[in-house]
């Protein structure tokens, strides 16, 4: 709907298991960034890549582990969850730089660690 | 640090008819950016609106309108005219104007869940 897409859209992993999430945008942007939303708490913050760099890490585990190959594409890198990372993980596209820049979603990969 | 405070977890309106979510949020700082996005179940968060505290006139989109309120630090939303589509979850979100290595962080509230009675 938004130029950003997201797959899978659904995930169930066992703790022990290596997966991978993945984002795309069509939008022409150069910043890109992973959410975690879990229920009934703000949207947490995850990492931010600006112009393919990483410019944040919000002290996330490192059990979490992104890649951003390019401007249009960013992974998250999944190995030894806990069921404690059971959330809807959402990516978000932007241009980067200063002034007023508005962040697109995509629809989110809903992951259940078993 | 930046904070943003939601207090109303849901809300319900009439069809038709008008609805206002709250959001708060504390900062030190004097230029920055306030945004609503919408969640609808299942579906992509999309913004909604979004005002430059630099601002004084409040920012509207069609049916939605905000009154932000710099010395009060509130930002709320106001619906009118509400839809069945309306129906979704509404998060108000705080980013600094000042970029530093730059980031977009953008700073959330937990959210308002919005229903629509027909």
């Amino acid at each position: 709907e938004t130029g950003v897409t997201q797959t899978p859209r659904h995930l169930v992993m066992g703790m022990t298991n290596k997966k991978s999430l993945k984002c795309e945008q069509h939008l022409g942007h150069n910043a890109m960034y992973w959410y975690k939303q879990s229920a009934k708490k703000p949207l947490e913050l995850m990492f931010v890549y600006s112009l393919e760099e990483r410019v944040e890490n919000n002290s996330v585990p490192s059990r979490f582990s992104p890649e951003c190959p390019n401007s249009s594409h960013l992974f998250l890198h999944l190995h030894t969850l806990q069921p404690e990372d059971s959330a809807l993980y959402l990516c978000a596209s932007s241009r980067a730089g200063a002034g007023e820049e508005t962040q697109y979603f995509g629809p989110g990969t809903r992951l259940l660690v078993l | 640090a930046q904070t943003v405070t939601q207090s109303q977890p849901e809300m319900s309106v009439q069809e038709a008819e008008t609805v206002t979510l709250s959001c708060t949020y504390d900062t030190s700082e004097s230029d920055y950016y306030l945004f609503w996005y919408k969640q609808p179940p299942s579906r992509q968060m999309i913004l909604v609106i979004r005002q430059e505290a630099y601002k004084q006139q409040n920012a509207t989109e069609n049916r939605f309108s905000v009154n932000f309120q710099k010395a009060a630090k509130s930002f709320s939303l106001k619906i009118s005219d509400s839809q069945l589509g309306d129906a979704a979850m509404y998060f108000c979100a705080y980013r600094s104007a000042i970029q530093s290595g730059a980031t977009n962080k953008l700073i959330f509230g937990t959210g308002t869940l919005l229903a629509v009675q027909p």
